[in-house]
């Protein structure tokens, strides 16, 4: 089964609200989670990496304050796209990274899809 | 400073021909090396990695991809493609410690179309 998961796997929103994604390493704990987000025919691109318990470190070009990202726990991580527009419209994708089974690993979650009217 | 470079952001091959999916990168510290695949709305599945053993790497699904330092290449193949290995094909880099680096940089992927 699956080691990351996501919530939703999709989404539709109207513009100007919010919208809060999950992601859960199910099978151990993440020391470490990245987003990404990747626009249709278009590579993954790097949005911030969050280590627990402390703030994300946001790549260049990335608005902290609309994409609100707290890993509160070694299992869980939240992406918040706040004031949500059409061109957030976008595939997010988290991964992991931590020990499983002895092996520092890295999965990727299953993405989500927001799609914003 | 890292980068992933795909050559081909398109690739039909014909069901049961050679696959050959083109990655070179530059990195300024050794680089580990992954491909992943991308189906259709879908996350991102790991095919194989690169982690400074052997340089010919065997993966999931019949794929490999070989290291080469002095081509600072890993080009990823199959003998025989299948209609099921239509998808999307990423090639990514990250420096060889732990920790934060294991930030990955992707190329922007290369499309194989597999044909009857």
């Amino acid at each position: 089964g699956a080691v990351v998961s996501q919530h939703p796997s999709w989404v539709i929103c109207k513009s100007g609200t919010s919208v809060k994604i999950e992601c859960r390493s199910l099978d151990f704990q993440a020391t470490t989670m990245f987003w990404y987000r990747q626009f249709p025919k278009q590579s993954l691109m790097l949005m911030a990496t969050s280590n627990e318990g402390s703030k994300a470190t946001y790549e260049q070009g990335v608005e902290k304050d609309k994409f609100l990202i707290n890993h509160a726990s070694l299992t869980l991580s939240t992406l918040t796209v706040t004031s949500a527009h059409p061109e957030d419209s976008s595939f997010y994708i988290c991964s992991a990274t931590g020990r499983l089974a002895g092996v520092d690993t890295q999965y990727f979650g299953p993405g989500t899809r927001l799609t914003v009217l | 400073a890292q980068s992933v470079t795909q050559l081909g952001s398109h690739v039909s091959v014909s069901e049961g021909a050679l696959v050959l999916l083109r990655c070179n990168y530059s990195s300024s510290v050794p680089p580990y090396l992954f491909w992943y695949v991308q189906y259709p709305n879908q996350g991102l599945q790991l095919l194989l990695k690169y982690t400074s053993a052997a340089t010919l790497v065997k993966g999931i699904n019949g794929f490999e991809a070989e290291f080469k330092k002095s081509e600072t290449s890993f080009h990823l193949t199959k003998p025989s493609a299948h209609m099921s290995d239509a998808a999307e094909y990423f090639c990514a880099v990250r420096p060889n410690s732990g920790g934060s680096n294991y930030k990955l940089t992707f190329g922007k992927g290369t499309l194989l179309t597999v044909n009857p």
